[in-house]
């Protein structure tokens, strides 16, 4: 089945480590993107890659670190800089003159 | 710049009540504009999508949304809910292409028996 995995589906992680989240997709899309979730306030874009080797900073980029060195995978690294890191993060893709984009189940991140 | 307000935080309903999620959005350029939804701690799933054309679209499960230009609004209705149907609902918009998908603060519907 073609699709989007994330993993771990849960993290936990002590305030000053980075962490790294995965986000694979075999549906041969160009473009990957990396949401954060906050209750209440919606999806807000932190990176996106439309080729690989190649990315822009979203809305939020401050605090996080992306690569992508490989069409297949997008992984985020949330680091020590990154003040509220605990949330809900959203991977998706989508190909060219295709508007939607599709969503892995998500990795949600707490840091105490 | 664009922006999408959904105008209810939460929406409680009973069983086979009707419901309309409120969804307007702001943009001097023409938009595509979709309705997705959120089970609890999941993934989002596209619901629904106008893209051009027919200005009523409707998804397989009983979900119908109508784009009305003059009033820069999609809401997302349903004659008849069901228990199943309770979830987080996004609206969203993008200008297309590679251009980010510009999300609403969610509506929480809670249908109840």
């Amino acid at each position: 089945d073609g699709g989007i995995t994330q993993s771990p589906k849960y993290l936990f992680r002590k305030e000053g480590q980075n962490v790294t989240l995965s986000c694979e997709q075999n549906l041969n899309h160009d473009a990957m993107y990396w949401y954060r979730q906050d209750p209440g306030q919606g999806l807000r874009l932190i990176y996106y890659s439309q080729i690989v080797n190649d990315f822009q900073k979203g809305d939020i980029a401050e605090g996080y670190s992306v690569s992508r060195e490989k069409k297949e995978s997008f992984p985020l690294t949330v680091t020590s800089a990154q003040k509220n890191p605990t949330a809900f993060y959203l991977c998706a893709s989508s190909n060219q003159g295709v508007y939607e984009q599709y969503f892995g189940p998500g990795t949600r991140l707490t840091v105490t | 710049a664009q922006s999408v307000t959904q105008l209810d935080s939460q929406v409680p309903v009973f069983e086979e009540a009707p419901v309309e999620l409120r969804c307007n959005y702001s943009s001097s350029v023409s938009v595509y504009l979709f309705w997705y939804v959120q089970y609890p701690n999941q993934g989002l799933q596209l619901l629904l999508k106008y893209l051009s054309g027919s200005t009523l679209v409707e998804s397989i499960n009983g979900f119908e949304a109508e784009f009305n230009k003059s009033q820069t609004s999609f809401h997302l209705r349903k004659p008849s809910v069901h228990i199943s149907d309770t979830a987080e609902y996004f609206c969203a918009v993008t200008l297309g292409g590679y251009n980010k998908l510009i999300f609403g603060a969610g509506t929480r519907l809670a249908v109840h028996p």
